[in-house]
């Protein structure tokens, strides 16, 4: 089915680990991007992609390693877990940026950091 | 990045038209006024958006006043499965981030 998926749903891990979290969208769309979702902070970007090979930070990128080597992936890295990276992870994409391109969302990655 | 300011929380009965008011004053003329939902557990999903003119579509209605300083999104029936956080968001494109306020969570009663 066309869309945006993410994987895994769910992830429990430790602290100092590395865990990688997927994203994978069907649309061919040049925009993805990561934001992470905490109680009291909303949305918060870590990282944006304009198209493969071009990633840029968002406003809470520390910590964190993507990459974009084909279009319809954007893997995002904790190289080095710690508990305040216990979140939700939301992946969207959309076509572009002009004024009425809308971002399409995945479910989201629930990731626990013990 | 305009800043919103929505009510904390609305109840709606199921059924009813829900009217979700968001005031937007510092908006800049080529900013979009969009609208998501949050529905519990699940990512945010696109609901309408629009500049001056009002919007509708299959899931809502955008009002957006003359002088684009707020704006009310219309669930014209609302049901159970429109229980969620409703966030107001001008968007100009050409930057990188959807900025998601608090929202408003909408509760629709049986």
């Amino acid at each position: 089915d066309a869309g945006i998926t993410q994987s895994p749903r769910y992830k429990i891990t430790e602290t100092g680990r590395q865990v990688t979290l997927m994203c994978h969208q069907t649309w061919s769309h040049s925009y993805m991007f990561w934001y992470r979702q905490d109680l009291g902070h909303g949305l918060r970007l870590i990282y944006y992609s304009a198209a493969a090979d071009i990633t840029d930070k968002g406003e809470v990128p520390d910590g964190y390693v993507v990459s974009r080597s084909k279009t319809e992936n954007f893997p995002l890295t904790l190289e080095s877990a710690t508990r305040s990276q216990t979140s939700v992870y939301f992946c969207a994409s959309s076509e572009g940026l002009a004024s009425q391109e809308t971002q399409y969302f995945g479910p989201g990655t629930r990731l626990l950091v013990l | 990045d305009a800043k919103t300011t929505q009510p904390t929380s609305m109840d709606c009965a199921e059924g009813r038209a829900a009217n979700l008011p968001c005031n937007h004053s510092t908006i800049s003329g080529n900013e979009y006024v969009y609208w998501y939902r949050q529905i519990h557990s699940q990512g945010p999903q696109y609901i309408i958006h629009g500049l001056k003119n009002n919007e509708t579509n299959e899931m809502a209605s955008l009002i957006i006043t003359e002088d684009r300083k707020s704006s009310t999104l219309i669930l014209p029936h609302a049901t159970l499965r429109d229980t969620a956080v409703y966030y107001c968001i001008p968007f100009q494109g050409g930057s990188e981030k959807l900025v998601f306020g608090k929202g408003t969570k909408l509760t629709v009663n049986p």
